[in-house]
This record gives C-alpha cells, sequence and structure tokens, in this order.
C-alpha cells in the first residue's frame, strides 16, 4: 500500500525550540508538499518541493523553512517555535501532472507551549 | 488566483439519507477539481477528481460528484449516507503549472450522521 508517512502524530514543543517536521513518501513522487490546518481556515499552503534541492514558498512561508535532501524525504523545519504555530500540519506527495491528486499523510499535531 | 467556497461548515442528515455538499471554484481556465475526505485524526483521502469529459464523475464509497461550469460548481453526492460517512470534506481545485500543480483547498464541511 502506498504511503505518506509522518514522524510524528503528537509533538510538545516549547516556545523558542526549533522543530523538526519528517516526512517520507515511498511513491517516487516528484512533488511534496506542507500544509497547515486549522479550524475555520481549511488547509493553508507552508512550502512545496517539486524536485530534490528544489522549493517554492506557499501562501504562509513565514517563520518555517524546509529541506528535500533526497526524492522521499521532506522535511519541515520550524526555526524557533511560537505558540501560533500551533497547529495540525499534513504532508502531500503526488506525481508530475495536473490532474494527479495528493496523497496525504495523517498528519503531526504540534502544540508550542 | 483560484479559490474554492464551501459555504455548509456543517450539515447533519439522517442515516439513509441523500446527501449533497456545495463546491464553488473560481478560476479562470478549465480547471482541475477534487473531493477529499478526512476522518478525525487523521490526513486525508481522494475521494474523486474531475478534469475533463464526462461531467459526472463517480469515486469510491458510493459518492459522485458533477462538475457544471455554468455555475462555477463540484457538488459531492451520496445517495444514502452511512454512519462511516461522518468526516470532514474538503474541495480543491488545481492548477498545472509545468511539472506540478499548485491546489488551493476549501475551508471544508463536517457531515454529522444520526442514526
Amino acid at each position: 500500500d502506498v504511503k505518506v508517512t509522518q514522524s510524528s502524530r503528537y509533538l510538545v514543543k516549547r516556545t523558542g525550540e526549533k522543530v523538526f517536521l519528517e516526512c517520507v513518501q515511498d511513491m517516487d513522487h516528484e512533488n511534496m508538499f506542507w500544509y497547515r490546518q486549522d479550524p475555520g481556515l481549511g488547509l493553508r499552503l507552508i512550502y512545496f518541493s517539486y524536485d530534490v534541492k528544489m522549493k517554492e514558498k506557499g501562501d504562509i512561508p513565514e517563520g518555517y523553512s524546509v529541506s528535500r535532501e533526497k526524492k522521499e524525504r521532506f522535511s519541515l523545519i520550524l526555526e524557533s517555535a511560537s505558540t501560533n504555530q500551533t497547529s495540525m500540519y499534513l504532508c502531500a506527495s503526488s506525481g508530475i501532472g495536473p490532474s494527479e491528486g495528493y496523497t496525504f499523510g495523517s498528519g503531526t499535531r504540534l502544540t508550542v507551549v | 488566483a483560484q479559490s474554492v467556497t464551501q459555504p455548509d461548515i456543517h450539515i447533519t442528515v439522517s442515516e439513509g439519507a441523500s446527501l449533497e455538499l456545495r463546491c464553488n471554484y473560481s478560476y479562470g481556465a478549465t480547471p482541475y477539481l477534487f473531493w477529499y475526505v478526512q476522518s478525525p485524526g487523521q490526513g486525508l483521502q481522494l475521494l474523486l477528481k474531475y478534469f475533463s469529459g464526462d461531467t459526472l464523475v463517480q469515486g469510491i464509497k458510493g459518492f459522485e460528484a458533477e462538475f457544471k461550469r455554468s455555475q462555477s460548481s463540484f457538488n459531492l453526492r451520496k445517495p444514502s449516507v452511512h454512519w462511516s460517512d461522518a468526516a470532514e470534506y474538503f474541495c480543491a481545485v488545481g492548477t498545472g503549472t509545468g511539472g506540478y500543480q499548485k491546489v488551493t483547498f476549501g475551508t471544508g464541511t463536517k457531515l454529522q450522521v444520526i442514526p
């Protein structure tokens, strides 16, 4: 069964900590995405990557960075976590082509205290 | 830029009743349209997609959706709802740019199913 795996389901971090969220896909997909999901706001795109070492800003990149050193792995980094980054983070991947749907991971619920 | 509107935040239906979830999009060209479902505490799962051809598309779990260009709509339907359909549903529009697409999601409709 094809899969997108996010390393943690729940995380609690302190304000100011550097936080790494990891995502791995086994479908040989070119494209990978990080979204955050908040009640009433739906899913908002943070960053995406269409190739190894390539990255593009999404709609809300401030306070985040990403890394894609290998095709299957896409990491989201919170340089200095803040309480307003408490959220559900969803990773997704897709193949090439605009008609491709996304395959999502199960999400990481991050709480910053 | 594209956008998606799901006007219903929350819908309650009785088990066995029919269901229609509304979705309106805004995009200048022919859109790629998707419906996803999210069970509590889980990621999103693709239900169905439309990108060309027959405007009535069938998906998994007995869902279907109809693309109506004149109304800029892509409503999701199911003839008879089961208790396991209780979840949050997201409509999305994708635009192709080169080898990758940018997908914009609606804010979701939460479905409650009562016995």
